[in-house]
């Protein structure tokens, strides 16, 4: 079945820093991808998608680009602020008809002053 | 706000108990979608509606049921609680099921069961 895998975390960044978050993923077909984040005490909040292979989404200073070779999807920011502080969850969108979302385990970003 | 609306913001309960958990959709949604954030099983899809009709079920237990409204609120139940049951609570609508249709989620319900 279809499947996401991020990366372990804690991270933790000085501000300023350059983020990487991996996320690669298992799929049938042509999935849809996704970034969501979650804010302390928040509800998920998209980020960014992407909807077919090279398609890069944008976002905030966020980036994450479609790769089907290497079936990943990593987010990146070339420079973190602490409001940027979230659990960060990666998802897919099959391409089967019922548009349930499959998560990665997220991962908790610390950016430090 | 998202536009979706979920009820109550947080719930605790005793093991045994049963209770229901509310959201209404988006305005013009037809398609709700449940998961369950806990820390050990991570976000989890549940349940999907669409127009009032049980679309796509998950790692539901049977324990828990679910049904969409006519007027398209959807309500999820859970029963005979036990610990575990202890998380949040996500609802979400789209307006299609399609992948290029618009997902929001509700700001959720957190269960604590003690």
């Amino acid at each position: 079945g279809n499947s996401v895998t991020q990366m372990e975390g804690p991270v933790t960044l000085s501000e300023e820093a350059f983020l990487t978050i991996n996320c690669t993923y298992t799929a049938t077909g042509y999935p849809s991808l996704f970034w969501y984040v979650q804010y302390p005490g928040e509800g998920l909040q998209l980020l960014l998608k992407a909807t077919k292979a090279d398609d890069k989404g944008s976002n905030k200073g966020f980036e994450a680009t479609y790769r089907k070779e290497t079936t990943s999807f990593h987010l990146e920011k070339g420079s973190v602020q602490v409001s940027d502080s979230a659990v960060y969850f990666c998802a897919l969108r099959g391409s089967s008809n019922t548009g349930k979302l499959i998560f990665g385990q997220g991962t908790t970003l610390q950016v430090k002053p | 706000d998202s536009g979706v609306t979920q009820t109550p913001k947080h719930l605790i309960t005793a093991t045994g108990q049963r209770v229901t958990l509310r959201c209404s959709p988006r305005s013009g949604d037809l398609s709700v979608y449940w998961y369950q954030q806990s820390l050990d099983q991570g976000l989890q899809f549940l349940i999907q509606y669409y127009n009032g009709e049980e679309r796509a079920k998950g790692n539901i237990l049977e324990r828990f049921s679910a049904q969409q409204f006519p007027d398209l609120h959807s309500e999820l139940n859970l029963s005979s609680l036990e610990l575990g049951d202890s998380a949040l609570y996500f609802c979400a609508s789209s307006s299609t099921e399609g992948q290029g249709s618009r997902y929001t989620f509700g700001s959720g319900t957190r269960l604590t069961v003690v």
